[in-house]
């Protein structure tokens, strides 16, 4: 079936350090492929997307590339801010199956100064 | 432009007691999906629905749970004689169109306690 796996958490960084937070998924048709952030006490919001493969998403600093071959959708920012602190989902939707999300379980990340 | 809107935002039952939780999609959007988040885990599909249709209803219990997005008003997640285990954030989508390519843009959530 459909599915996201996500790297656990939760992950603590100084400022201005490298994140990656890993996601692959497995998925019987072809996925959009999508990755959202959230706030404490907030919905989730969308952060980036990529709806084929090779396509990269990217938004606020934050980067991510649809890797067909290694069925990976990983999660990368050059320099961490405290306010980037949050919980990170990764998340995809798949054509043929109504249109619903599948998401990871999530990683949460706390940016120390 | 109002985003998504839930209220309650939180919501506090007794065991047995009925839940009704409402959802408001974002203007101009008809495309409603409910997902529940368990304690530490991610969020899973509930059910998705358009105007006054069910259009996938397979991640919905088959007892007690039922939605509903009528032509007017918002979108209404009920939970009947709710058990602990029903404690949890209720979250809802909307989008613009029912393609897997868009996304989902989703309200703050109803956090559901039951005691």
């Amino acid at each position: 079936g459909d599915s996201v796996t996500q790297m656990e958490g939760p992950v603590t960084l100084s400022e201005e350090a490298f994140l990656t937070i890993n996601c692959t998924y497995t998925a019987t048709g072809y996925p959009s492929l999508f990755w959202y952030v959230q706030y404490p006490g907030e919905g989730l919001q969308l952060l980036l997307k990529a709806t084929k493969a090779d396509d990269k998403g990217s938004n606020k600093g934050f980067e991510a590339t649809y890797r067909k071959e290694t069925t990976s959708f990983h999660l990368e920012k050059g320099s961490v801010q405290v306010s980037d602190s949050a919980v990170y989902f990764c998340a995809l939707s798949v054509s043929n199956t109504g249109n619903q999300f599948y998401f990871g379980t999530g990683t949460s990340l706390t940016v120390i100064p | 432009n109002a985003g998504v809107m839930q209220n309650p935002r939180h919501l506090v039952r007794r065991r047995g007691q009925e839940a009704r939780l409402r959802c408001s999609p974002m203007k101009g959007h008809s495309h409603v999906y409910w997902y529940r988040q368990l304690p530490e885990e991610g969020l899973k599909f509930m059910v998705y629905l358009q105007k006054e249709n069910i259009i996938d209803e397979s991640g919905m219990p088959k007892e007690r749970f039922s939605a509903e997005f009528p032509k007017e008003g918002p979108s209404i997640l009920r939970i009947q004689q709710v058990v602990r285990g029903d404690s949890a954030a209720y979250f809802c989508a909307s989008s613009p169109q029912g393609t897997h390519s868009y996304e989902q843009y989703f309200g703050p959530g109803t956090r559901l306690t039951v005691t």
